[in-house]
């Protein structure tokens, strides 16, 4: 069973930069079974797709912030990250990591979920 | 961009009621829809995947149809713990995905 635990700093400065990581137990990130994905929530509101990377290093961004956004996996720590660069107070979310199983595109396995805050 | 469109986006109902959740997508997607729970303050869960298969270890009261542009998640016999947010995914382009905006359902 798959286990994903996201990690990184809680709070953000607007035009900054935001970083997380997501360590995955319990299964190998180079595994071609599954995409490995970060979904944001802002606060109160619905799940935004943010964007999701291949066992190969493959990259899929949502149009809406693909210029701002970069995953990135790292297989040696089994861990895939994501930047998110110039970011402003609508970038407030909570932010899950999630396998992805590729056969049939569902999240079967999820962070728990981590809340950063974009504030001065 | 394929737009979904969940309905209702509330929904009032009762224990042992039997509820359904409606999910359209602006263009055909098959069976490439995924249904997920979400309770407050928690990840969402997956439900049911590929339109009608049912997730391992969730309960046969939860399921789905549909398939080309409209879906359907429904739940009988309501039980306490399914007192939760629902979101329809399309994954037909994937893995570019999107959601649904939300369907709460609320106890009567």
């Amino acid at each position: 069973q798959l286990q994903l635990q996201e990690s990184g700093p809680g709070l953000v400065k607007p035009s900054e930069t935001l970083s997380l990581t997501c360590t995955v137990s319990g299964g190998s990130i180079n595994s071609s079974r599954y995409y490995w994905g970060w979904i944001r929530q802002p606060p109160g509101k619905g799940l935004e797709w943010v964007g999701s990377i291949s066992y190969s290093g493959s990259t899929y961004y949502n149009p809406s912030l693909k210029s701002r956004v970069t995953i990135s996996v790292d297989t040696s720590k089994n861990q895939f990250s994501l930047k998110l660069t110039s970011v402003t107070a609508t970038d407030t979310s909570v932010y899950y990591c999630a396998a992805i199983v590729v056969l049939v595109g569902a999240a079967g396995s999820w962070g728990q979920g981590t809340l950063v805050t974009v504030s001065s | 961009d394929i737009q979904m469109t969940q309905s209702p986006s509330s929904l009032s109902a009762s224990v042992g009621d039997r509820v359904t959740i409606s999910c359209r997508t602006s263009q055909t997607i098959s069976i490439y829809l995924n249904w997920y729970q979400q309770k407050p303050g928690k990840a969402p869960k997956l439900l049911i995947y590929a339109a009608s298969s049912l997730q391992s270890g969730v309960p046969s009261r939860f399921s789905g149809s549909g398939s080309g542009t409209d879906f359907t998640l429904t739940i009988s016999n309501l039980q306490p713990e399914d007192f939760a947010t629902y979101y329809c995914q399309q994954s037909y382009s994937t893995p570019l995905y999107t959601f649904g905006q939300g369907t709460n359902l609320e106890i009567k």
